[in-house]
């Protein structure tokens, strides 16, 4: 069974710091994505990262894939309460029996204070 | 486009009950996902269509669970008979397919069970 855990499970900052969240696995992803939820809401996807060593960056966040492919970070600079949210890292089986599955971590809670 | 909807949004029964949840996916997309989100367990993957074919039901929990897909355009979830236990956010995604390992996948608002 593929397993990803996410680090740290809960965030809490004030505006303006940094921060950075990792997504760690002992087996390899086709690619692994990042995801963004709100409360009522479900998952909205950020980002896909696919190449080793990849680094994606959308505005203050930026996404960076492990070389081996089995591990990523995500990284907010300069942290707003808007960017206050579940992220959830999901990573992405391309063959075999699970083809097209999503394994998903067990979330970061992020709370930015103003 | 509507989105991935998603009904009820809220559902509240009693232990013993059939609960139904529903789903229809964006027009055009051949995949379909359940999934189940809980603070324990994460999110979990249930089931999984493409072309209206199970593909993967390694995540349904028991028997009590079953899905069905009887065309493009709509999926059921069943629980019967319901347990406390099975208190949950139920997720509904769509993609496009699964042979692009960049497809996205596109979340219903989800429903809300409780079960008493």
């Amino acid at each position: 069974t593929q397993l990803l855990e996410q680090s740290p499970q809960f965030l809490s900052i004030q505006e303006g710091e940094n921060l950075t969240v990792y997504c760690n696995s002992s087996s390899v992803f086709s690619s692994l994505q990042w995801y963004r939820q709100e409360p009522g809401e479900g998952p909205v996807l950020l980002v896909t990262v696919v190449t080793g060593g990849e680094v994606k960056k959308l505005k203050r966040l930026t996404f960076q894939f492990g070389d081996a492919r089995k591990d990523s970070s995500l990284h907010i600079t300069a942290a707003q309460p808007g960017d206050t949210g579940l992220y959830l890292c999901a990573g992405v089986n391309a063959g075999g029996t699970s083809y097209g599955k999503l394994t998903f971590g067990q979330g970061t809670i992020l709370t930015v204070h103003p | 486009d509507a989105g991935v909807i998603q009904s009820p949004r809220h559902e509240v029964t009693e232990m013993g009950q059939e609960v139904t949840l529903r789903c229809k996916p964006i027009s055009g997309h051949n995949s379909l996902f359940w999934y189940r989100q809980t603070m324990m367990r994460g999110l979990e993957l249930l089931i999984y269509f493409n072309n209206n074919v199970p593909i993967d039901d390694s995540g349904m929990p028991e028997d009590r669970f079953s899905a069905k897909m009887p065309n493009a355009s709509f999926s059921t979830l069943k629980i019967q008979p319901s347990e406390p236990r099975d208190s949950a956010v139920y997720f509904c995604a769509s993609s496009l397919g699964l042979a692009n390992y960049q497809e996205t996948q596109y979340f219903g608002p989800g429903t809300r069970l409780l079960v008493l």
